[in-house]
């Protein structure tokens, strides 16, 4: 299977700071990737897929990059909703696929 | 969008078989773009792939749940479902459907339903 490591593992941050998330697969999945945002008690909610296209309704504020091996996720100005734990998802070898362990991200 | 949700007990007793049924709304569980997965989220954890079907029955999962779960499709009432066998505590999660369609495509999840295993 593919392995995906994500960091940092958490992070504190201040409404209006730009937050980047990084995933790392451990081999090359083009730009198969998709990122999630979880609330807490709530399902994962899709943000962004083929790694940069941004999911029909997402603020434009989101914005995924990368290809290969290494993934971005960047929030350009946090907004206090964007407090939560976000994923990403290979979907390079889909039936099979794998989860990054996640980043939370809360209030500094 | 397609719809998804997961039904089933919500209780189920440690060493017992836990079933779930996914209904698919919005699309046709026939289709040959798409195969339909089980995800599951214990407790403050992270989120674990338990398997994946094709609407043909052809199924995948995770090797280290392999022994214990089956999933199967009934295309007359677009659904598919999810057997977990011989359960324990550590079974105790959300367990999620989804329509999985791979490569530069998205994926859409159900809203999940909690599965506690307790006696």
């Amino acid at each position: 299977d593919i392995q995906l490591t994500q960091s940092p593992s958490s992070l504190s941050a201040s409404v209006g700071d730009r937050v980047t998330i990084t995933c790392r697969a451990s081999q090359r999945i083009s730009n198969h990737l998709i990122w999630y945002q979880q609330k807490v008690g709530k399902a994962p909610k899709l943000l962004i897929f083929g790694a940069s296209t941004l999911h029909s309704g997402v603020p434009s504020r989101f914005s995924g990059s990368g290809s290969g091996t290494e993934f971005n996720l960047t929030i350009s100005t946090l907004e206090a909703e964007d407090f939560a734990t976000y994923y990403c998802q290979q979907t390079y070898s889909t039936p099979l696929i794998d989860f990054g362990p996640g980043t939370k991200v809360d209030i500094k | 969008q397609p719809q998804l949700q997961e039904s089933g007990p919500g209780l189920v007793k440690p060493s017992e078989t836990l079933s779930l049924v996914c209904n698919v709304y919005g699309d046709s569980i026939t289709s040959r773009s798409y195969y339909w997965g089980w995800i599951r989220q214990p407790p403050g954890k992270g989120l674990e792939w338990i398997g994946s079907i094709f609407y043909s029955g052809s199924a995948y999962y995770n090797p280290s749940l392999k022994s214990r779960v089956t999933m199967s499709v009934d295309t007359s009432k677009n659904q598919f479902s999810l057997q977990l066998r011989s359960v324990t505590a550590a079974d105790t999660a959300v367990y999620y459907c989804a329509r999985l369609r791979g490569g530069k495509n998205e994926d859409y999840w159900g809203q999940g339903t909690l599965v506690t295993v307790s006696s």
